[in-house]
């Protein structure tokens, strides 16, 4: 079955040590996207590739960096985690629409992420 | 900026009721509207989409989408104890959705 993949499904790290979440997909979507999302919260858009190119939200702290090296993967890297990192993250994909319109997005099951 | 607003609830509903659960959204030039389904612990899944004025049937599933009043609403029929969950309205923007935080239902037996 087509899915969205996501590594570790939990990750606990140290305040200030780096970690890298990765995100597969065999959808062959051209757009996946990372989200943050807390308890109670809506998921909170980090960044998006369309293809190879890099959308970056506004307010995405430095921290948080992402590579797409190839169509399939995608990672997550969180440059010094803070306790308010701590979080639901979330991979999810979708086919690329014209003139940018969006189409559905398909969610990876999430890496729960604890900063002690 | 770009809003979408849900009732948080939660919306309390007995088993076999219809369930309705509402969104606003504030960009009148929004073209797709999807609605997705969260489960404590889990990530949002996909349950509806609906890109045109009127209704759309899925099963249980009607999604109604009213553009003129920038509204779209998703009615569960027959709902059962499984239905409880966090309910999700996504606007789509360009190549990206806006999320509602979301309406909790709760199915009571």
């Amino acid at each position: 079955d087509a899915m969205v993949i996501q590594n570790p499904r939990y990750q606990v790290t140290q305040f200030g040590k780096p970690v890298t979440l990765s995100c597969s997909q065999t959808l062959n979507h051209n757009v996946m996207y990372w989200y943050q999302q807390k308890s109670s919260q809506a998921p909170k858009l980090l960044f998006h590739y369309y293809d190879k190119d890099f959308n970056n939200e506004a307010d995405t702290p430095d921290n948080f960096q992402s590579r797409r090296p190839n169509t399939s993967f995608c990672f997550l890297d969180i440059r010094s985690p803070g306790l308010g990192d701590a979080a639901m993250y979330l991979c999810a994909t979708s086919r690329g629409g014209g003139r940018g319109l969006s189409y559905e997005q398909y969610f990876g099951p999430g890496t729960r992420l604890t900063v002690t | 900026q770009k809003e979408v607003e849900q009732n948080s609830g939660p919306l309390s509903v007995p088993e076999g009721a219809i369930a309705s659960l509402n969104c606003t959204y504030s960009d009148r030039g929004s073209q797709s509207f999807f609605w997705y389904r969260q489960y404590s612990g889990k990530s949002p899944e996909l349950i509806m989409s609906i890109y045109s004025n009127g209704d759309k049937e899925d099963g249980r599933f009607t999604a109604q989408l009213n553009k003129a009043s920038q509204y779209v609403s998703l009615l569960i029929r027959d709902s059962q104890p499984s239905d409880s969950a966090t309910y999700l309205c996504a606007v789509g923007g360009f190549q990206k959705l806006v999320f509602g935080t979301g309406t909790r239902l709760l199915v009571s037996p």
